[in-house]
């Protein structure tokens, strides 16, 4: 089992470029998460789902994007990088709002 | 905001000393949960103790709660050198009416370093 795989693992941007980041999960959770972790600071959620065809806002949504297509991917896009958004980016899948949250390796993620 | 306040920021032990790490936290929760992160790795989850439980083990973990006192601890006995990682608390808050939606709120973590 994979579990929880985030797509790309590191990644350079100038300001003003977009970009996608990719999870992927073969649990078949219903819930998934992104997260952002910066330094000196725990993980602060950027925006979640509940299921296929659903995405909420998290604590820190602004800038980010995402979509939930397809019960096992969860997308995260930033429309016009800025250098705030340098951070280590983690994904998050759980079975329910009650289980253990199972997370990738994390993206990271530079903006020039 | 940061939901849990974590102490101490950073921990140094002996192998075999017992490491103790504490959580604080604001609002009223679901449950409580303890992750361990290793350097450069996602975070990985350790123990979930539920709001109506006062204490839970796991193998040479264990988790107290105090929801009177809104903080939660975490004991790694006889610590090994392999247990050096960050560990981080997570609260999963009640929203309106009494309800969860899985949001996990992160303290800022414990940096925990066990000297072979």
């Amino acid at each position: 089992n994979a579990g929880v795989t985030q797509t790309p693992k590191f990644r350079v941007l100038k300001t003003g470029q977009s970009m996608t980041l990719l999870c992927a999960q073969d649990m078949n959770h219903e819930y998934m998460y992104w997260y952002r972790q910066d330094p000196g600071m725990g993980l602060r959620l950027i925006h979640y789902s509940v299921g296929e065809g659903t995405t909420a806002k998290g604590e820190v949504p602004d800038g980010y994007n995402v979509s939930r297509l397809k019960k096992q991917n969860f997308l995260l896009g930033l429309e016009s990088a800025a250098p705030s958004q340098t951070s280590v980016y983690f994904c998050a899948s759980s079975a329910s709002i009650i289980s253990p949250q199972h997370f990738g390796d994390g993206t990271r993620l530079s903006i020039l | 905001s940061q939901q849990g306040e974590e102490d101490p920021q950073a921990l140094s032990i002996q192998e075999g000393e017992n490491a103790t790490m504490n959580c604080s936290y604001k609002t009223s929760i679901n449950n409580l949960q303890w992750y361990r992160q290793n350097s450069g790795r996602g975070l990985v989850h350790l123990i979930l103790i539920r709001s109506n439980e006062r204490e839970k083990h796991s193998g040479r973990l264990r988790v107290t709660l105090d929801t009177s006192k809104k903080s939660s601890s975490l004991l790694i006995t006889a610590s090994r050198a392999a247990d050096t990682a960050s560990y981080f608390c997570a609260t999963d808050s009640l929203g309106a009416g009494g309800t969860s939606y899985g949001k996990l709120t992160f303290g800022q973590g414990t940096i925990l370093t066990v000297h072979p």
